[in-house]
C-alpha cells in the first residue's frame, strides 16, 4: 500500500515563509512522480497550484513555488498572506494510471 | 467558459446504485483524459478513476475496483461514474477533473456533487 505523507498541520506568520513537504512511504520522491500541489478552502473545489514539480499553474502568484528537497517534493510559500490559510494537497503519479493524494496539510496563517 | 459541472448526487441506501454525470464545456473534451476524485466529509482527497480521451483505457483505485465504472460520451461532452454496491464509506463529494494535456496532474476541477450512502 503506497502512502503519500504530508504534515497534518503547519502555521506561518503573515509575511513569513513556509515549506510543506510530500513524501513517499516506499522511498524518495523524484520528478518522475510528477508531483503536483492543490489548494482547497472549506466548501470549495481544489485549485491547482503547481504541476510537474515546479511549474506554476496559470494565474498562481510567484510566491508559490515547488521543488524537490531531499527525498520529498516541497511547496514553498514566500510572503504568506491571510488568504493562504487553506488545506494543501500533493499528488504523486505512481505509474500505470495510478495517482495518490497525500493526506493534506492544514495551513494556518497567524 | 471552460468548466466542468457535476450532477447526479444524492442519498442512496447501502448496496444501492447511483450514476454521476459531468458536463464539460469551453474546451475540446475529446482531447483530454478525465478523472473522478472524491472527498469524504472532513477528510482528504482521494483519486478514484481515470479514463483516456477515447475511452479505451481506464484505471481505478483499488477501493472502487469492481464496483464503479467510469465512461464518457465525447459526442455529448460528458463524463460518467456508475457506482454500484455502494457502502457508507463511499459517502463523499465527488469531483470531476480534467487531466493535464501532457502531464499527470489535474488542471481543471468541477465544484463537486455530494453522494450520501445511508439507510
Amino acid at each position: 500500500q503506497t502512502v503519500v505523507t504530508q504534515e497534518p498541520s503547519f502555521s506561518v506568520s503573515p509575511g513569513g515563509t513556509v515549506t510543506l513537504t510530500c513524501g513517499l512511504s516506499s522511498g524518495p520522491v523524484s520528478t518522475s512522480y510528477y508531483p503536483s500541489w492543490y489548494q482547497q478552502t472549506p466548501g470549495q473545489a481544489p485549485r491547482t497550484l503547481i504541476y510537474t514539480t515546479n511549474t506554476r499553474s496559470s494565474g498562481v502568484p510567484d510566491r508559490f513555488s515547488g521543488s524537490i528537497l531531499g527525498n520529498k517534493a516541497a511547496l514553498t510559500i514566500t510572503g504568506a498572506q491571510a488568504d493562504d490559510e487553506s488545506d494543501y494537497y500533493c499528488v504523486l503519479y505512481m505509474g500505470s494510471g495510478i495517482s495518490v493524494f497525500g493526506g493534506g496539510t492544514k495551513l494556518t496563517v497567524l | 467558459q471552460v468548466q466542468l459541472v457535476e450532477s447526479g448526487g444524492g442519498l442512496v441506501k447501502p448496496g444501492g446504485s447511483l450514476r454521476l454525470s459531468c458536463a464539460a464545456s469551453g474546451f475540446i473534451f475529446s482531447d483530454y483524459y478525465m478523472s473522478w476524485i472524491r472527498q469524504a466529509p472532513g477528510k482528504g482527497l482521494e483519486w478514484v478513476s481515470y479514463i483516456s480521451s477515447s475511452g479505451n483505457t481506464i484505471y481505478y483505485a483499488d477501493s472502487v475496483k469492481g464496483r464503479f465504472t467510469i465512461s464518457r460520451d465525447n459526442a455529448k461532452n460528458s463524463l460518467y461514474l456508475q457506482m454500484n454496491s455502494l457502502r457508507a464509506e463511499d459517502t463523499a463529494v465527488y469531483y470531476c477533473a480534467r487531466k493535464g494535456r501532457a502531464w499527470w496532474y489535474f488542471d481543471l476541477w468541477g465544484r463537486g456533487t455530494l453522494v450520501t450512502v445511508s439507510s
